[in-house]
């Protein structure tokens, strides 16, 4: 079974609108980290967003928030008031409680294309 | 500037013909990870280290090695490089505290064996 599923391969959305992009994970360890990094077309991974599997609260950076739901084991990616520079690749990753390897499980990824 | 880089960012070479990207991050980070990105597969690891003279394998080792004789720096090594280890290639480093989030990548390193 996949780790990490991003069911949605691309999306196209018009520019000052909100977007969600879909995340689930599997993992039957109680301690993981959830991530979304962004890939512009230049190619660099740039980090947006961590949920760890504690966390009372959902993650918020400026207009990224994760809207992390423990039991359906989701942590989608929601981006407020779209923008053209938000057109990229967007990977969801998983950390589990494997002590040591900080390793990251990457899904397929979303491309997201703002429409203005 | 806190960052991993990586060289070179792009390459083409011919089957055979041994390589190594170097990767060198300036932030004090104990692990060290390389990653490959391929179309449909998203990022999938290939070794990391979590402190110099600890290299262990991730997910996709084969035709690859690594070594961590400095903390700074974790070359990647293919000794005889095939046309199905045409990637991109990411190194990334982070500290190995589990309570910490973010993995900095590089820029990334384009392979291309022919």
């Amino acid at each position: 079974a996949q780790k990490i599923t991003q069911t949605q391969p691309g999306m196209f959305v018009q520019e000052k609108e909100a977007v969600t992009l879909d995340c689930t994970y599997d993992t039957s360890d109680p301690s993981y980290g959830l991530f979304w990094y962004k890939q512009p077309s230049s190619g660099e991974m740039i980090f947006l967003i961590y949920q760890g599997s504690y966390d009372q609260q959902n993650a918020t950076e400026g207009r990224y928030s994760l809207n992390f739901q423990k039991a359906r084991k989701s942590a989608n990616l929601v981006i407020s008031a779209s923008q053209l520079g938000d057109s990229a690749m967007y990977f969801c990753a998983m950390r589990e409680g494997n002590f040591g390897n900080e390793k990251l499980t990457f899904g397929t990824g979303t491309r997201l294309t703002i429409i203005p | 500037e806190a960052q991993v880089t990586q060289n070179p960012r792009y390459l083409i070479t011919v089957t055979g013909k041994k390589l190594t990207v170097t990767c060198s991050q300036n932030m004090n980070h104990e692990y060290m990870s390389w990653y490959r990105q391929d179309p449909g597969l998203g990022l999938r690891q290939i070794y990391y280290s979590m402190n110099v003279e600890v290299t262990d394998k991730g997910d996709v080792p084969e035709g690859y090695k690594v070594s961590r004789k400095e903390k700074r720096n974790f070359p990647l090594i293919l000794e005889s490089p095939s046309p199905n280890q045409t990637s991109l290639y990411f190194c990334a480093s982070s500290f190995s505290d589990r309570n910490t989030g973010e993995l900095f990548f590089g820029e990334g390193s384009r392979l291309t064996v022919l």
